[in-house]
């Protein structure tokens, strides 16, 4: 199986701040690659997909990037709303396997 | 607007089983890949299988093979989870979401159902 391996687990910001987060994929994955954010007693939401596509609706402060196996997910500019947790996904290969999420937090 | 909406969720007995379904609407069903994931209280996601458009082709993680079963009924709109043999660690939330454009990734996920196994 493809273990994916995000850091940091835990970050600290302010709103304002532009944060990076990054996921690893124990062996290539080539593009296939999607960020989720969850909320509290929420379902997940598509962010982005294919490594760096936006899904449509998300704010173009999320970017994506990355491929083979190192990801990144930028979010600039942040708002209150973004402090969530996130998770990274990949589709390569069955089984689909996520990464075990970055908590973001208010500082 | 694609509505994904789970139901089935409930407290039952290790050893026991239960069946999940999602009503889909406002997209076309039969034409999607669908799947389901995992979350226990606290915890990660976890997919858990996803099924091809024509019921043809499923997939499962090690964790379930054997004991879930995924499959659809098209004419109803309607995705279902058998679950068998249940253990506490399939204790969780239950998504229900369709595979996106991108041939593997979740683009809309239900509300989730609560799934407890204890005696």
């Amino acid at each position: 199986d493809i273990q994916m391996t995000q850091s940091p687990s835990t970050l600290s910001a302010s709103v304002g701040d532009s944060v990076t987060i990054t996921c690893r994929a124990s062996q290539s994955i080539s593009t296939w690659l999607a960020w989720y954010q969850q909320k509290p007693g929420k379902a997940p939401n598509l962010l982005i997909y294919k490594a760096s596509s936006l899904e449509s609706g998300v704010s173009s402060r999320f970017s994506g990037s990355g491929s083979g196996t190192e990801f990144t997910l930028i979010i600039s500019s942040l708002q209150p709303d973004d402090f969530a947790i996130y998770y990274c996904q990949q589709y390569n290969v069955y089984p689909v396997t996520f990464g075990q999420g970055t908590r973001l937090e208010i500082k | 607007e694609v509505q994904l909406v789970e139901s089935g969720g409930d407290l039952v007995q290790p050893g026991g089983s239960l069946r999940l379904s999602c009503a889909a609407s406002g997209f076309s069903f039969s034409n999607s890949w669908m799947g389901w994931v995992r979350q226990a209280a606290g915890k990660g996601l976890e997919w858990v299988a996803n099924i091809n458009p024509g019921a043809s082709e499923s997939y499962y993680v090690d964790s379930v093979k054997g004991r879930f079963t995924i499959s659809r009924d098209n004419a109803k709109n309607t995705l279902y989870l058998l679950m068998n043999s249940l253990r506490g660690d399939d204790t969780a939330v239950y998504y229900c979401a369709r595979v996106g454009r991108a041939a593997g990734d979740f683009d809309s996920w239900g509300q989730g159902a609560l799934v407890t196994v204890s005696s």
